[in-house]
């Protein structure tokens, strides 16, 4: 169970254009799903937290306009990079919280996407 | 200051070799701790949580000293398997549980033949 999926697991993409990245959890519905982005030899930063029908929760430094998140149901988030550059190529991972466990600390992972913006 | 503090590495250890993994945290009110694997290009997945008591599972054991803001992981017996990038995780938060989670960058383990 607490099965985490992400789509697409790589993805190439000309410099000034959007990628979507879903985040879906297969098996439980989770509240709360979480973005981070991974540089290479870098710990994983958080970006933003999402919630189930509110507005995404952004880190200090992570622009609101350029990466878009919307978390429309319990079972689903997405994560838009708008006109993506070079310097936003990186692992994208997202992460899961058990709805019905609220305050359960533990976080499901999804599988990642690596990004390469030319 | 890093929130979370790990040496990165590498760590260079024969098999059957035990191996300890420190980390320091910088919040004193943070109160849910985890060792977590991550293998190269993949997600990181949990490997266990630490509580204030000390825990082991197999060769595995963890301990917190809060006194010191301090995290451990130690492994025993270790496997050519157990090769991978371990990162000490803080969870921040002492109240309103946001389940926001502080990664430390990460202590690399090379087991050898």
């Amino acid at each position: 169970g607490a099965v985490v999926s992400q789509h697409p697991s790589w993805v190439i993409c000309k410099s000034g254009t959007s990628v979507k990245i879903e985040c879906r959890s297969l098996d439980f519905q989770a509240t709360t799903m979480f973005w981070y982005r991974q540089f290479p030899k870098q710990s994983l930063m958080l970006m933003a937290t999402s919630n189930e029908g509110s507005k995404a929760t952004y880190e200090q430094g992570v622009e609101k306009d350029k990466f878009l998140i919307n978390h429309a149901s319990l079972t689903l988030s997405t994560l838009t990079v708008t006109s993506a550059h070079p310097e936003d190529s990186s692992f994208y991972i997202c992460s899961a919280r058990v709805a019905q466990q609220a305050s359960y600390n533990e976080q499901f992972f999804g599988p990642g996407t690596r990004l390469t913006v030319l | 200051r890093k929130e979370v503090e790990q040496d990165p590495g590498p760590f260079n250890v024969p098999e059957g070799a035990t191996v300890a993994f420190n980390c320091t945290y910088s919040n004193s009110a943070s109160q849910s701790f985890f060792w977590y694997r991550q293998d190269c290009r993949k997600e990181p997945k949990l490997l266990m949580s630490v509580y204030s008591s000390g825990n082991e599972d197999g060769r595995f054991t963890a301990q917190l000293n809060r006194a010191s803001q301090y995290i451990s992981l130690l492994i025993r017996d270790s496997k050519l398997s157990d090769s991978a990038t371990y990162l000490c995780v803080v969870n921040p938060n002492p109240s309103g549980n946001t389940g926001k989670l502080i990664f430390g960058q990460g202590t690399t383990l090379q087991v050898k033949p």
